[in-house]
């Protein structure tokens, strides 16, 4: 079963719009939640990462939301460019291990 | 400082046959790390090697397999491919345990 749920599957925004992908888990051993950007050929790439003594985190135009009580955390991205045209992943861990659980995925794309 | 590197790029198998790829994590990263990415389903764990030695495994048949040399480069084996085996597999190394996981470019495997 999937440990992450991610949506939308995919997700079309104008150039200079915001970029909202939400995902949501249940164990709460997790303790740490990154995003990955993935472009087509290549591997998946870090774009931010939270642990959950926080409810926000922001890097550039990136932000991360996340709720602790509702077990969900969201991926902003404000002013939209199409250089963002990505497959955006969400992911999450426990404390000791290494094992990451990956959202399916969202395919973003940002019309000029 | 070179990323993770993965041999080969591309595979063409047929059902039944074995293979063997191949990974280079970043210089001084002891972990390696194996995921399995197909459409729709996103990032599945394979299992992660941390000083020659697997410390976890994910939920995929004993047709998969993998090993960890002094060097840290690491080698994942499937055996007696399926046609579902098609799938882009995914090599990450960090430092440590638990910490950012840095991906390679992938290897594309097709079983026919």
């Amino acid at each position: 079963q999937q440990q992450v749920k991610q949506s939308p599957q995919s997700l079309i925004v104008q150039k200079g719009g915001i970029s909202i992908i939400n995902c949501a888990y249940e164990n709460t051993a997790f303790d740490y939640f990154p995003w990955y950007q993935q472009f087509p050929g290549k591997g998946p790439a870090l774009l931010i990462a939270i642990r959950p003594d926080v409810s926000e985190k922001k890097e550039g135009r990136f932000t991360i939301s996340f709720n602790k009580s509702a077990k969900q955390f969201s991926l902003h991205i404000m002013d939209s460019q199409p250089g963002d045209s990505a497959t955006y992943f969400c992911a999450a861990s426990t404390p000791r291990g290494n094992q990451f659980y990956f959202g399916t995925g969202t395919s973003l794309t940002v019309i000029p | 400082k070179a990323g993770v590197t993965q041999t080969p790029r591309y595979l063409i198998k047929t059902r039944g046959q074995q293979v063997t790829l191949s990974c280079s994590p970043i210089s001084g990263h002891r972990s390696v790390s194996w995921y399995q990415q197909t459409p729709g389903q996103g990032l599945q764990f394979l299992f992660e090697y941390f000083s020659e030695t697997q410390r976890n495994k994910g939920n995929f048949p004993g047709r998969f397999s993998g090993r960890q040399f002094s060097n840290s480069r690491s080698e994942m084996n499937v055996s007696t491919l399926e046609l579902g085996d098609s799938a882009l597999y995914l090599c990450a190394s960090s430092l440590n345990r638990g910490e950012k996981l840095f991906f390679g470019s992938g290897t594309q495997l097709s079983v026919l």
